[in-house]
């Protein structure tokens, strides 16, 4: 059946740094993309989506492409602050709208 | 807009005693998810509901879990008899009506049960 593998954390940074979260995907027709973060105490909130090949979601400085060759939706950014730690998930959603969640990879930036 | 409600957010029960979990999706939202989270582990499904039906209930362990949406807006999800294994948070979502792959599935913040 269809999955997600994310890269394991946990990942450290320091702020400023550069950020990417390997994403890999298996599905047997065309799913749409999906990066959600969980902060300490609080639920999944999307973080950025993508619905079909060589599409870019973006949001709030994080980025992904929908990368259909490799199977693949790396998250990435720039330059990571303090707020950005958190658990972040790749999922993936196929035609019936179930979403399969990868384990999670917990970031902590320090200052 | 208020976001997807749930009730209790800890609870901490023996084994062999039933427990109880409350959401309320967001207005207007007719599917609705539960979703089992291990520590450490990503959402798992347990259960779709389409308005006021299950549709994907094939992951629910219905010997001891059950579920139920009566008017499809408000469910329950209930477990008798708790487990030690069934420590872990559950998690409920909603999403808008019609049944697309890019539908965005709304969570709550998850009720985290202890089994001792």
């Amino acid at each position: 059946g269809d999955s997600v593998t994310q890269m394991e954390g946990p990942v450290t940074l320091s702020e400023e740094a550069f950020l990417t979260i390997n994403c890999t995907y298996t599905a047997t027709g065309y799913p749409s993309l999906f990066w959600y973060v969980q902060y300490p105490g609080e639920g999944l909130q999307l973080l950025l989506k993508a619905t079909k090949a060589d599409d870019k979601g973006s949001n709030k400085g994080f980025e992904a492409t929908y990368r259909k060759e490799t199977t693949s939706f790396h998250l990435e950014k720039g330059s990571v602050q303090v707020s950005d730690s958190a658990v972040y998930f790749c999922a993936l959603s196929d035609a019936s709208n179930d979403m399969r969640f990868g384990a999670g990879t917990r970031l902590t930036v320090k200052p | 807009e208020a976001g997807v409600v749930q009730s209790p957010r800890y609870k901490i029960i023996e084994k062999k005693q039933p427990v109880a979990f409350w959401c309320n999706p967001i207005s207007g939202h007719n599917t609705l998810y539960w979703y089992l989270q291990n520590l450490g582990q990503g959402p798992e499904l347990l259960i779709r509901y389409e308005n006021e039906e299950a549709v994907d209930d094939s992951q629910l362990p219905k010997d001891r879990f059950s579920a139920e949406r009566l008017k499809g807006v408000d469910s329950t999800l209930k477990i008798q008899p708790a487990e030690l294994g069934d420590s872990a948070v559950y998690l409920c979502a909603s999403s808008p009506e019609g049944v697309h792959s890019y539908n965005e599935q709304f969570f709550g913040p998850g009720t985290r049960l202890t089994v001792l």
